[in-house]
């Protein structure tokens, strides 16, 4: 049972373009919801991250909307370049030190 | 930005051996975790641990495998012994608190093939 939902599995857009990344959840207790970008080689890194009660956090180019009815929430990426090349992973949990439920992941590919 | 450290980058070993998995976390923080992720599937949870005890395990964490982090030392996954189902990349982590929502930092990984 797969309860962090990611689409696309991989999405290539061109430069300066905004690419949208979809994740959708199934856990009504889930509150606190990171994306972690996550180069070759290395682990996973913090981008941004929301708490259910808000729809919307911005961070220079990066905004994630939230719809806590639809448990539904995107990561767009503004502007988007060359090096934000990444796979970028949607993260649920509950607070605290709560583990992490993670998504497969979508590869986002920047084309110069 | 605060990083964390795991050795070794890749381990082959033969099924049934023992291995264990080293992870240098943040200096400060108190809570460390330790996710596996197989092939084209997601990261998924296999144990947190605080103050030398393990607060959470999943069904991954089978009987086999255990944690520890002795005083000052490495926070460690052992496999033993290994079965051919363990290859995967282990994730480790470390948060500085447990309350509120925490930011975890992730470390490299550790690639392991069991043959």
């Amino acid at each position: 049972q797969q309860q962090v939902r990611q689409s696309p599995q991989s999405l290539t857009v061109w430069e300066g373009e905004t690419a949208i990344l979809n994740c959708s959840y199934e856990n009504s207790a889930f509150d606190y919801f990171p994306w972690y970008q996550q180069f070759p080689g290395e682990g996973p890194a913090l981008l941004i991250s929301i708490l259910s009660v808000s729809n919307k956090k911005e961070d220079g180019r990066f905004t994630i909307f939230f719809n806590k009815r639809e448990k539904k929430l995107s990561l767009h990426i503004a502007d988007s370049q060359p090096g934000d090349s990444a796979t970028y992973f949607c993260a649920a949990n509950t607070g605290g030190a709560d583990r992490l439920t993670f998504g497969k992941g979508t590869q986002l590919i920047i084309q110069p | 930005g605060p990083k964390v450290l795991q050795i070794p980058s890749h381990q082959i070993i033969d099924m049934g051996q023992m291995v264990t998995l080293n992870c240098d976390p943040v200096s400060n923080h108190l809570y460390f975790y330790w996710y596996k992720q197989i092939l084209g599937q997601q990261m998924e949870f296999l144990v947190n641990f605080y103050n030398g005890k393990v607060m959470e395990k999943s069904k991954l964490f089978k009987d086999q495998f255990s944690v520890e982090r002795p005083d000052g030392s490495y926070f460690t996954l052992k496999i033993q012994p290994t079965a051919l189902e363990d290859s995967a990349v282990y994730f480790c982590a470390s948060s500085l608190w447990g309350y509120n929502y925490a930011e975890q930092f992730f470390g490299p990984g550790t690639r392991l093939t069991v043959l």
